[in-house]
């Protein structure tokens, strides 16, 4: 079946440190992938995502590319701030549609020590 | 420009009893769906509503129903709650028809049954 699994966490970093979690795909055809980020007792916001392989989706810092030969969508960022403290979901969806279903990780939380 | 909004933010409930939680989606989306986000996991798709209709579905049971109004607008309904339905349910809203638009989350309804 279609899933994804991220590193477990916590994963706890200094500020300016580098960051990488890893997310690995199973999906039958051509998925789209997304990465989410959710605040301690807010909703999902999307962090970024990327459409077709080797694209690579940036924002805030954050990059991911997708790698189709691995399978794999890792999120990185050379500089951490405590700003950045947050869960982190690797997502894929297999539509075009935006309104496409989104199977997600299990999520990644992520602190980030002064 | 209101964003996803959901209602109410906390409930409390006993096993047993049914539950609605309500949901309304950014302006100018037609679609909208629902996810069960359990404690430490990724969020699991529920359902999706387009044109007042239940377009797909995921691996919930029929306790779990839904009904989209003629603005758009979504309710959940759950009845004969168990306690493994205690979740942050989240609603998402989109365009059914356009393609790569991110989906936008509300901050959901934190459920607890006792």
């Amino acid at each position: 079946g279609n899933s994804v699994t991220q590193m477990e966490g916590p994963v706890t970093l200094s500020e300016e440190a580098f960051l990488t979690i890893n997310c690995t795909y199973t999906a039958t055809g051509y998925p789209s992938l997304f990465w989410y980020v959710q605040y301690p007792g807010e909703g999902l916001q999307l962090l970024l995502k990327a459409t077709k392989a080797d694209d690579k989706g940036s924002n805030k810092g954050f990059e991911a590319t997708y790698r189709k030969e691995t399978t794999s969508f890792h999120l990185e960022k050379g500089s951490v701030q405590v700003s950045d403290s947050a869960v982190y979901f690797c997502a894929l969806s297999l539509s075009y549609s935006s309104a496409s279903k989104i199977i997600f990780g299990s999520g990644t939380r992520l602190s980030i020590r002064p | 420009d209101a964003g996803v909004t959901q209602s109410p933010t906390h409930l409390i409930k006993t096993r047993g009893q049914q539950v609605t939680l309500r949901c309304s989606p950014k302006s100018g989306h037609d679609t909208v769906s629902w996810y069960q986000q359990a404690l430490g996991q990724g969020p699991q798709f529920i359902f999706q509503y387009y044109e007042e209709e239940e377009r797909q579905r995921g691996n919930f049971p029929d306790r779990f129903s839904g009904h989209q109004f003629p603005n758009y607008s979504s309710e959940l309904n759950v009845n004969a709650l168990l306690l493994g339905d205690s979740a942050l349910y989240l609603c998402a809203s989109s365009f059914y028809r356009i393609r790569n638009q991110p989906q936008h989350f509300g901050d959901g309804t934190r459920l607890s049954i006792l």
